[in-house]
């Protein structure tokens, strides 16, 4: 196990519902980024959150947000849900961008179901 | 966006033998190589990485290849057993201000007993 936590695990909304993700990152870690993996394919890169200011973005629309906390657990925000935003969520933790051991450890996920 | 191409979509080795995942990427300012490997349900576990200034490394029964000029990178689990049965997805790390982790699509590996 990885030490990165995240809830719930699974998760049934409905179109135009709005959600909020969870994820506590593994000790010393201030880095937190977040993934959609839909069904069969790979995690695509959301957002990264660094001591609690955004760090980067990913090809994602402006509903999906995010927090970083200052024990550096994060939040991820989707509104407006739409049928596609149905997938694993994945959150990431890692020490510092660029560290020289930067390796991104996963939690579990959450499985957004959109009806 | 910055894309890896892995193959196969899906492999089947019987136990004992080689299963082989290559990838291939289009840009050069990538600096760290990772696999990850996932079980149903699981989220990606990193399984084994490597940097593009050595051109092999090998952790147990996992072995990663990297041949910088030609952009490819590979995957090796010797002697295969059932429980290698999982999802194996290269990545390559996307050094912007994010530092984010571009994957590649995945390959279905199912080791028969």
């Amino acid at each position: 196990e990885t030490g990165v936590t995240q809830s719930p695990t699974h998760l049934i909304k409905t179109r135009g519902q709005q959600v909020t993700l969870r994820c506590s990152s593994q000790s010393g870690h201030n880095t937190v980024s977040w993934y959609q993996q839909a069904l069969g394919q790979g995690p695509q890169f959301i957002f990264q959150y660094y001591r609690e200011e955004e760090n980067g973005r990913g090809n994602f629309p402006p509903r999906f947000s995010g927090l970083q906390f200052p024990n550096y657990s994060s939040e991820l925000n989707v509104n407006a849900l739409e049928l596609d935003d149905s997938a694993l969520y994945l959150c990431a933790s890692s020490l510092e961008p660029g560290a020289p051991a930067d390796t991104q450890y996963f939690g579990p996920g959450t499985r957004l179901t959109v009806l | 966006q910055q894309q890896v191409k892995q193959s196969p979509q899906s492999l089947i080795v019987q136990k004992g033998g080689i299963s082989i995942i290559n990838c291939a990427y289009e840009n050069t300012a990538f600096d760290y190589f990772p696999w990850y490997q996932q079980f149903p349900g699981k989220g990606p576990a990193l399984l084994i990485a490597i940097r593009p200034d050595v051109s092999e490394k090998k952790e147990g029964r996992f072995t990663i290849s990297f041949n910088k000029s030609a952009k490819q990178f590979s995957l090796h689990i010797m002697d295969s057993q059932p429980g290698d049965s999982a999802t194996y997805f290269c990545a390559l790390l996307w050094m912007d201000s994010s530092y984010k982790l571009i994957f590649g699509s995945g390959t279905r590996l199912l080791v028969r007993p």
